[in-house]
C-alpha cells in the first residue's frame, strides 16, 4: 500500500498569514498532485508535479503555490490565506495501474482561515 | 468549469437494491475513473474505465462508457450499509501531442445512502 501523509491534519489561522502543507509519501512516485475540496465543488486541482522542482499549475492556482525539492516532499502554500481558502486539502500522489494512472490520496488536511 | 457533471446529486436506497450513478463530461478523455470517499476521509479509486473500452466489472461495481454521448454510469449492485459514501468519477483529459501527467478532473459526485 502507497505511504501518503499529510501535516497538519487541522489548522486554524489568520487571514494575511502565510500557511504551508506538507505532503509526503514513501515510494519515490512521480507524480504527485493538491486539490482543495468545497462542498459544491468537488475536489479541483490546484498544482501538480511531475518530478523534484517540475511543477504546473491547475484549475484554481491563484494564491497558492508549491515546492517539491525531495521525490518525497511536495509542499503547498498559501501566501497570504483569505477566507475563501478555508477547505479541505488534500495530497494525491500517481499510481500506475495497468499502464493507466490513477491517484492515491491523503488523509486530507482541514484549513480554517479566520 | 467541471469536467464531470454527476447525477443523481443525492440517492438513497434499501439494503440489497442496486444504486446507479451517472456521470457526463465534456472532452475526449484517456479515461474515466471513479473514486469513493467515506465522511472525513480521502478519496479511495474503484474502477478505470479506458477510452476504447465499453464496459468493466469488478465485483459488485458494473461500469459502462459511452464516448459518442461523453458519459458513464456506475452501478453497485446488492448494495450494503456500508456502500453509504460519496462517489466521484473522474476524467483523465486526452491531450493532443503530449501527456496529462495524469491530471483528474472530478465531477462534484452523488451522495449514496444506504439504509440497512
Amino acid at each position: 500500500d502507497a505511504g501518503i501523509t499529510q501535516s497538519p491534519r487541522h489548522k486554524v489561522t489568520e487571514t494575511g498569514t502565510p500557511v504551508t502543507l506538507r505532503c509526503h509519501q514513501t515510494e519515490n512516485h512521480r507524480y504527485m498532485y493538491w486539490y482543495r475540496q468545497d462542498p459544491g465543488h468537488g475536489l479541483r486541482l490546484i498544482h501538480y508535479s511531475y518530478g523534484v522542482k517540475d511543477t504546473d499549475k491547475g484549475e484554481v492556482s491563484d494564491g497558492y503555490s508549491v515546492s517539491r525539492s525531495k521525490t518525497e516532499d511536495f509542499l503547498l502554500t498559501l501566501e497570504s490565506a483569505t477566507s475563501s481558502q478555508t477547505s479541505v486539502y488534500f495530497c494525491a500522489i500517481g499510481l500506475w495501474r495497468g499502464y493507466q494512472e490513477t491517484q492515491y490520496f491523503g488523509p486530507g488536511t482541514r484549513l480554517l482561515v479566520l | 468549469s467541471q469536467q464531470g457533471e454527476e447525477d443523481p446529486q443525492a440517492l438513497s436506497i434499501q439494503e440489497g437494491e442496486n444504486a446507479t450513478m451517472n456521470c457526463s463530461y465534456k472532452t475526449s478523455i484517456n479515461n474515466l475513473q471513479w473514486y469513493r470517499q467515506n465522511s472525513g476521509r480521502g478519496l479511495v479509486h474503484l474502477i478505470l474505465i479506458r477510452s476504447n473500452e465499453r464496459e468493466k466489472h469488478s465485483g459488485r461495481l458494473r461500469v459502462t462508457l459511452d464516448t459518442s454521448k461523453k458519459s458513464s454510469s456506475l452501478l453497485i449492485t446488492a448494495s450494503r450499509a456500508a456502500d453509504t459514501a460519496s462517489y466521484f468519477c473522474a476524467t483523465d483529459a486526452a491531450q493532443a501531442g503530449g501527456t496529462s501527467y495524469g491530471k483528474l478532473t472530478f465531477g462534484q459526485g452523488t451522495i449514496l445512502t444506504v439504509h440497512p
